[in-house]
């Protein structure tokens, strides 16, 4: 079974600050991916960034980079340069490819709250 | 601009009401799922259509019946809903397993906020 954990229920930043935003996870599957959305009040779950098991690299999306460390089975999201809008609740996910199931699996949760 | 259409976006109804939800993508994604979203909470998933075929049902109560009538659409029909079903409810859309892989985001609609009174 998947699990993903979000401890931080809510963090705030000053705009214009970076903020990391905490994702640990646990699987058995040996190839599995990463994934950040947004979600702001309006509802919408917005994609932000994709990481998978074997990439070398960190993602980066634009503002948006993953601090990707696998023997530590975390995944945290950095935002730099906050702005007013990335206000809204950020969810972890991830997704495993054993068994044929391909169902995003969600974290609790973060709200951050960026101050001007 | 979201890639996933949902309607409608509100949805206010009776308990004895008889109402269906609308969920399109033109994506050519083959796997389609239906979410609900209490507030402050992650998303739980409800069902889950893989070519068009129903893959996973997530022991959701018979009052929620979906349907996909096509690779592009999704429906959910609801019947003799209770005030504790009042969500947001999302509609997704992935690749297909056969071709996607765990490189496969979901893409979300903007979801219908659904009130039972």
């Amino acid at each position: 079974a998947q699990k993903i954990t979000q401890t931080q229920p809510g963090m705030f930043v000053q705009e214009k600050e970076a903020v990391t935003l905490d994702c640990t996870y646990d699987t058995s599957d040996p190839s599995y991916g990463l994934f950040w959305y947004k979600q702001p009040s309006s509802g919408e779950m917005i994609f932000l960034i994709y990481q998978g098991s074997y990439d070398q690299q960190n993602a980066t999306e634009g503002r948006y980079s993953l601090n990707f460390q696998k023997a530590r089975k975390s995944a945290n999201l950095v935002i730099s340069a906050s702005q007013l809008g990335d206000s809204a609740m950020y969810f972890c996910a991830m997704r495993g490819a054993s068994g044929g199931s391909y169902i995003p699996t969600f974290g609790r949760g973060t709200s951050l709250i960026v101050h001007p | 601009d979201t890639e996933v259409t949902q309607t409608p976006k509100h949805l206010v109804m009776g308990m004895t009401n008889k109402k269906s939800l609308k969920c399109e993508q033109h994506m050519g994604h083959r796997a389609m799922y239906w979410y609900k979203q209490k507030a402050k909470k992650p998303p739980e998933l409800m069902f889950v259509y893989s070519y068009e075929k129903l893959s996973i049902n997530e022991s959701v109560p018979s009052r929620f019946s979906p349907e996909c009538p096509n690779s592009s659409l999704l429906n959910l029909h609801l019947h003799a809903l209770q005030p504790e079903d009042s969500a947001l409810y999302l509609c997704a859309s992935s690749q297909g397993s056969r071709t996607g892989g765990v490189r496969t985001e979901a893409f979300f609609g903007q979801g219908t906020r659904l009130t039972v009174v």
